[in-house]
Order: structure tokens, then sequence, then C-alpha cells
């Protein structure tokens, strides 16, 4: 079954740092790969997703997300953390039953610091 | 256009009792999903469908039953309440597959068993 894991349940940083979320998935086949937002009190928002297209997949708001296929990893990243940014973030993969479905990641709450 | 909605956002059930969460797209959207989030493990799939009259099972599906009479509302039932399905439930929808095409979220219910 497919799998994904986030290493840090929670990331601070300061406004204007970089931000870096880390995503790591297993897979036997080339997966779909996304990150989803969620502010709070709401539910969850596509923030971008890979489908083989391009390595560099950028998505809203400054995101990107590399997929590295040798690390099985597909962190999301943004230059220059903003107050607004402050969310949970979770990493999924498509499931390999003919990817009907996600599995979602266990989320990531980013902590923006004045 | 309201998107998805969920009804109740809130709601207490003691032990034993019943009660059905609803979850309406206006999105003519073909396929709908229940998930439930939980502290420190993400979002797990309940029960999804793939089209009006379709259910099927995912990853949590104990406890709970689904049904898709109309293609605008999906479902989640709890015949017997149990504290361990105490919860946050989303319910989302998507035009296709979640791999395929963005997936839309409502906000959640928020459900305390005691």
């Amino acid at each position: 079954a497919q799998s994904v894991t986030q290493l840090g349940s929670h990331v601070s940083v300061s406004e204007g740092a970089l931000v870096l979320l880390r995503c790591n998935y297993s897979s036997s086949v080339p997966p779909y790969l996304f990150w989803y937002v969620q502010y709070p009190n709401q539910g969850l928002q596509l923030l971008l997703k890979y489908t083989s297209a391009a390595t560099l997949v950028k998505g809203i708001n400054g995101f990107e997300a590399e997929f590295k296929k040798s690390e099985t990893s597909f962190h999301l990243t943004k230059p220059s953390a903003h107050m607004s940014d402050a969310a949970e973030y979770f990493c999924a993969v498509s499931d390999q039953e003919g990817a009907q479905k996600l599995v979602f990641g266990q989320g990531t709450r980013l902590t923006i610091n004045p | 256009n309201a998107g998805v909605t969920q009804t109740p956002k809130f709601r207490v059930l003691k032990t034993g009792q019943s009660m059905t969460l609803l979850c309406a797209q206006d999105m003519n959207h073909e396929y709908m999903y229940w998930y439930r989030q939980d502290p420190g493990m993400g979002l797990r799939l309940i029960h999804y469908s793939v089209g009006e009259g379709t259910t099927a099972k995912g990853e949590v599906p104990d406890g709970y039953n689904v049904s898709r009479l109309k293609k605008q509302n999906f479902l989640l039932g709890l015949e017997s309440a149990a504290p361990s399905q105490t919860s946050v439930y989303f319910c989302a929808s998507s035009y296709r597959r979640m791999v395929d095409t963005e997936a839309f979220f409502g906000q959640g219910t928020r459900l305390t068993v005691v």
C-alpha cells in the first residue's frame, strides 16, 4: 500500500525566511503527488500536484515542490515566508488501486514568527 | 456557488446514539469522499463514491455507513456512536478522480462522542 511520511509535525520559521516542509513517499510505481493546505477552520485546498510532466512543480502563493525519484521525496518550499502562510500542510500520494483516491500524510503545522 | 457544504458543523453525541452527516455539492461532481481527521494521523478515508448510486469502502469504514442516492449528496451515518469516533469529518468532491482533477473540501464537522 502507498504511504506518505511528513518529517516534523510542527515547523516554525521567521517571516521572510525559507520554508521547507519535508515529504517522503513509498511507491513501487510512479505516483501522483500532491500538497494540500488547510487554513484555520477551513477545509483543505490544493496547493500543487506532480503528475510526471516536470520534476519542479509550481503552486499557488509562491510555493513549489521538487520530485526526486532517487530520494522518493517531494519536499515543499517557499523562498520567503509570509504571516499568511501559517496553516497545516498535507502531502498526499495516489493509491495504487486504480488511483481513485489519495493517501494523506500526517500533516505539518507551519508557524510564522514575526 | 456554495461548493461543498457540510451539515452540521458541530455536534455532541452520547455513546450509542445515531446521526447522519450531510455533504452537498453544487459542482456536478461525480466523485465524493468522506475523510476523518485526527491529531497526528492526517486524513483517513472512510468511504467514497464514484457516482450516483455507488459507494466503496476506504481505509477506516468500520462503524460507518454511507449513501449516494442523489448525485449532489453524500450521507455519512453513524449507527451507534462510540468515543473513538470523536473526530473532525471532512467531505470532498471532485469532477473526476482526485489524481486527475482538484478535489474541493467542505469546512468540516467537528463531532464529539461522550
